[in-house]
């Protein structure tokens, strides 16, 4: 079964760094690209930006470029989304989800990130 | 980098059809057959009901259907259902882009 887990709800401070994970499992983490999706509060899906966790080639939303990082480790199956210094507009729920070709088949449950002072 | 267009709402009785439109340009919508649409209900994660535009994966109900006509995407749920309602976004995927539309609410009225 392909399972996408993620970390758990994190309360952060303006200006605090942050990474979030998202471990597969079911599949050849290493053939498929993992992507990012976030969802601020009421509001819709704006996608982040793609992993290929077999060489780590990434691609960015330009909305995104350069405001956060995108890694993974293929030896332990997991891609992360991280944040050198947060602002109180990353407050949202991040999802990250595999891409099958042109699809998001499988979806993590979502982590829920808190920016406030 | 435009958000695909989507109807913020469409409500239909349960039984009836409803259609939710989703309008991009001929450079993602318009360009290429990998339109997907996703269902979402309150606090949960998205999941996948339609892609390249007409598929229906392993386990989604028959009633919801996809099309395409130029730049505009549809997904239509015949036989509207008390559980259908939910927010429902539709994306287009190129090589180096993938769009997201702004979601439609659908209500079971």
């Amino acid at each position: 079964e392909v399972q996408l887990v993620q970390s758990g709800a994190e309360v952060k401070k303006p200006g605090e760094s942050l990474k979030i994970s998202c471990k597969g499992s079911g599949y050849s983490f290493t053939n498929y690209w993992i992507g990012w999706v976030r969802q601020m509060p009421g509001k819709g899906l704006e996608w982040m930006g793609i992993i290929y966790p077999g060489d780590s080639d990434t691609k960015y939303s330009p909305s995104f470029q350069g405001q956060v990082t995108i890694s993974a480790d293929k030896s332990i199956s997991t891609a992360y989304l991280q944040w050198s210094s947060l602002k109180a507009s990353d407050t949202a729920m991040y999802y990250c989800a595999r891409l099958d070709y042109s699809k998001f088949d499988y979806w993590g449950q979502g982590t829920l990130v808190t920016v406030s002072s | 980098q435009s958000a695909l267009t989507q109807p913020a709402s469409v409500s239909g009785s349960p039984g009836q059809s409803i259609t939710i439109s989703c309008t991009g340009t001929s450079s993602d919508v318009g360009g290429y057959n990998y339109v997907s649409w996703y269902q979402q209900h309150p606090g949960k994660a998205p999941k996948l009901i339609i892609y390249e535009v007409t598929n229906r994966p392993s386990g989604v109900p028959d009633r919801f259907s996809g099309s395409k006509s130029g730049n505009t995407a549809s997904l239509t749920i015949s036989g509207l259902q008390a559980e259908d309602e939910a927010d429902y976004y539709c994306s287009s995927y190129t090589s180096s882009s993938i769009k997201f539309g702004g979601g439609t609410k659908v209500t079971v009225l």
